[in-house]
């Protein structure tokens, strides 16, 4: 089946420790995207990346840094200089940036950092 | 920053009521996204909106593209129990032919009336 998935689903890491979230998708997408969400927040953009070896920095690309050196998969690192990391964290691909415009979702990795 | 206000915050549903919710911006949107998020997963497309004006259904849920391109609406007739979670709004604006990324309401929480 096709479809985005993101691993771990939950992760735990002590404070200072850079962390790398996965997110791979066999929709034959060429965009992605990373969000976060906090409770009672909508999800707010941190990175995402139209094309392989492309990426462009989102509302909250602070503390954060992506790579796509393959069409399907594009990983997240969380830093040490991002100062609030807890937080549940999604995944996103869509065909293209051109209309018809639809982003489908992974399942999410919740991380907590303390 | 764009911005999308989505209401209410949170609604109570009684099996076999409808439910209406809506969000409004500030801006012309020229995309209009509407998705269900249950708990720790990550948000599921329902329905997708193109043209102001536009009407579309997807089984009992039926999303408006309203006329002044900064508003939507989606609404769910005969509610049933496994309706209950989280409704997310997202737009895109479109920067005189240069296409924005997605901005997400903060999103309508439907529980079970007690």
């Amino acid at each position: 089946d096709g479809g985005i998935t993101q691993s771990p689903k939950y992760l735990f890491r002590k404070e200072g420790q850079n962390v790398t979230l996965s997110c791979e998708q066999n929709l034959n997408h060429d965009a992605m995207y990373w969000y976060r969400q906090d409770p009672g927040q909508g999800l707010r953009l941190i990175y995402y990346s139209q094309i392989v070896n492309d990426f462009q920095k989102g509302d909250i690309a602070e503390g954060y840094s992506v790579s796509r050196e393959k069409k399907e998969s594009f990983p997240l690192t969380v830093t040490s200089a991002q100062k609030n990391p807890t937080a549940f964290y999604l995944c996103a691909s869509s065909v293209r940036q051109a209309n018809p415009y639809e982003q489908y979702f992974g399942p999410g990795t919740r991380l907590t950092v303390t | 920053g764009q911005q999308l206000n989505q209401s209410p915050q949170s609604m109570f549903i009684q099996e076999g009521e409808d439910v209406s919710m809506n969000c409004t911006s500030s801006s012309i949107f020229n995309t209009w996204l509407w998705y269900k998020q249950d708990p720790g997963e990550g948000p599921v497309l329902l329905i997708a909106l193109y043209k102001a004006g536009e009407l579309t259904s997807n089984g009992r849920l039926t999303a408006q593209f309203g006329i002044t391109r900064k508003d939507s609406f989606l609404n769910i007739s005969a509610s049933i129990p496994s309706d209950v979670g989280i409704y997310f709004c997202a737009g895109r604006v479109n920067y005189g032919g240069s296409q924005g990324n997605l901005i997400f309401g903060k999103g309508t929480k439907l529980s079970v009336k007690p």
